[in-house]
């Protein structure tokens, strides 16, 4: 199953509405999940199975999506939103991940 | 408090082998899913294999063959065993656990392998 990401940087400032896309090649119902990964740390699981918060993290993000488009919505950006977030499919093995979408402060 | 501590990491020559640890507490390694992620300098994630609960493992095509994945139930300790390396398997190493039903939730702080002459 492949995963694409767009776009692939999102330039922004704090405050703002992040808008990314993934979409999945083939159809994976809603078994997606999105991850938060900055410089230097372990990947940071913020959404699974498209649209449930994972434990901690802040209302502000939110999923959507099923079959191939999916999205993760950030409702402010706050400063420390900004970093490379990855969506990965659990619908088979291999888990396949995107190629991830870098969000900057503009 | 789940934790995952890899270890083992470091610089192997082409064709090397090298057992990568991920020591776990806070759970039992027996009681869920264990998982190997890598990620090249640079670049995004990559899943590599995964053992059940039960025993299953599954890898991905890249390492089929040369790795292995395996747990001590009596050190709550999950091994990826990596034989034949290749320049591209230099990452970092991720150990992940999760649930049935779950994408990886719980990251260890990883482990870089580096395959260079």
């Amino acid at each position: 199953i492949v995963l694409t990401q767009s776009p692939a940087t999102l330039s922004l400032s704090p405050g703002e509405r992040a808008t990314l896309s993934c979409r999945a090649s083939p159809s994976i119902s809603t078994y997606l999940a999105w991850y938060q990964q900055k410089p230097g740390q372990a990947p940071r699981l913020v959404i699974y199975d498209a649209s449930n918060r994972a434990t901690g993290i802040p209302a502000r993000f939110s999923g959507s999506g099923s079959g191939t488009d999916f999205t993760l919505t950030i409702s402010s950006l706050e400063p420390e939103d900004f970093a490379v977030y990855y969506c990965q499919q659990r619908y088979n093995w291999p888990r396949t991940f995107g190629q991830g979408t870098k969000v900057e402060i503009k | 408090e789940v934790q995952l501590v890899e270890s083992g990491g470091g610089l192997v020559q082409p064709g090397g082998s090298l057992r990568l640890s991920c020591a776990a507490s806070g759970f039992t390694v027996s009681s869920t899913y264990m998982s190997w992620v890598r990620q090249a300098p640079g670049k995004g994630l990559e899943w590599v294999s995964v053992i059940y609960s039960g025993g299953t493992t599954y890898y991905a095509d890249s390492v089929k063959g040369r790795f292995t994945i395996s747990r001590d139930i009596s050190k709550n300790t999950v091994y990826l065993q990596m034989n034949s390396l290749r320049a591209e398997d230099t990452a970092v190493y991720y150990c992940a656990s999760f649930d049935s039903g779950f994408p990886e939730t719980n990251w260890g702080q990883g482990t870089l392998i580096t395959v260079s002459s």
